[in-house]
């Protein structure tokens, strides 16, 4: 079975700088999908952005990009420019590739992002 | 679109009673999920369906919970009797194949509190 690790329980940042996020996962599949959601106070799930693992290409979104290390099945979240309303719980989650890609999802336990004005 | 619809939202109820959690996919989703949010334990998925069918319901903790899809457009999760230990966020998914990969689409989920 495939599990997702997030180290970092908490972590804060000044508004305006960056903030990278950490996720380490375990599987002996060769293809997945990666992904990060967002879980603001409000609690709906909202996905921020997502990663092939056939792609070498780094995902970007906006201010928001990731360093994709398949070797070491590693997924960090880079986030830049941070701002207020970027404080919320952040989720890395796997999905293997079985069922057509359409398999659920396997969250880590997620990192709690503080924003400093 | 309406997005993906739980009720309630919140439900408090008392331990030994039968609790009843419902969703409705966006409409022409084909895959529906249900998952369980805790501090403990994290977001677990519990149970998911493909055109109504259930196809893997391994995460299901036990046989307290039960969850049906009778149509495409709404599927319940049931617990009974309910537990102190069953106190969390349920929430509900849908997918569709779109742009080469299934987005999975949340819910706001359902607070549930068993006392």
């Amino acid at each position: 079975a495939q599990t997702v690790t997030q180290s970092q329980p908490e972590m804060s940042v000044q508004e305006a700088e960056t903030v990278t996020l950490s996720c380490t996962y375990d599987t002996s599949e060769s293809d997945y999908y990666l992904f990060w959601y967002k879980q603001p106070p409000s609690r709906q799930m909202i996905l921020v952005i997502r990663q092939e693992a056939y792609k070498q290409q780094n995902a970007t979104e906006n201010r928001f990009s990731v360093n994709f290390q398949k070797a070491a099945k590693s997924f960090s979240l880079k986030i830049s420019d941070s701002q207020l309303g970027d404080a919320a719980m952040y989720f890395c989650a796997y999905r293997s590739p079985s069922g057509g890609g359409a398999d659920g999802l396997t969250f880590g336990k997620g990192t709690h992002l503080i924003i400093q004005p | 679109d309406a997005g993906v619809i739980q009720s309630p939202r919140h439900e408090v109820t008392e331990m030994g009673q039968e609790v009843t959690l419902r969703c409705k996919p966006i409409s022409g989703h084909d895959y529906l999920f249900w998952y369980r949010q805790t501090m403990m334990r994290g977001l677990e998925l519990l149970i998911y369906f493909n055109n109504n069918v259930p196809i893997d319901d391994s995460g299901m903790p036990e046989d307290r919970f039960s969850a049906k899809m009778p149509n495409a457009s709404f599927s319940t999760l049931k617990i009974q009797p309910s537990e102190p230990r069953d106190s969390a966020v349920y929430f509900c998914a849908s997918s569709l194949w779109t742009s080469g990969y299934y987005e999975q689409y949340f819910g706001p989920g359902t607070r549930l509190t068993v006392t």
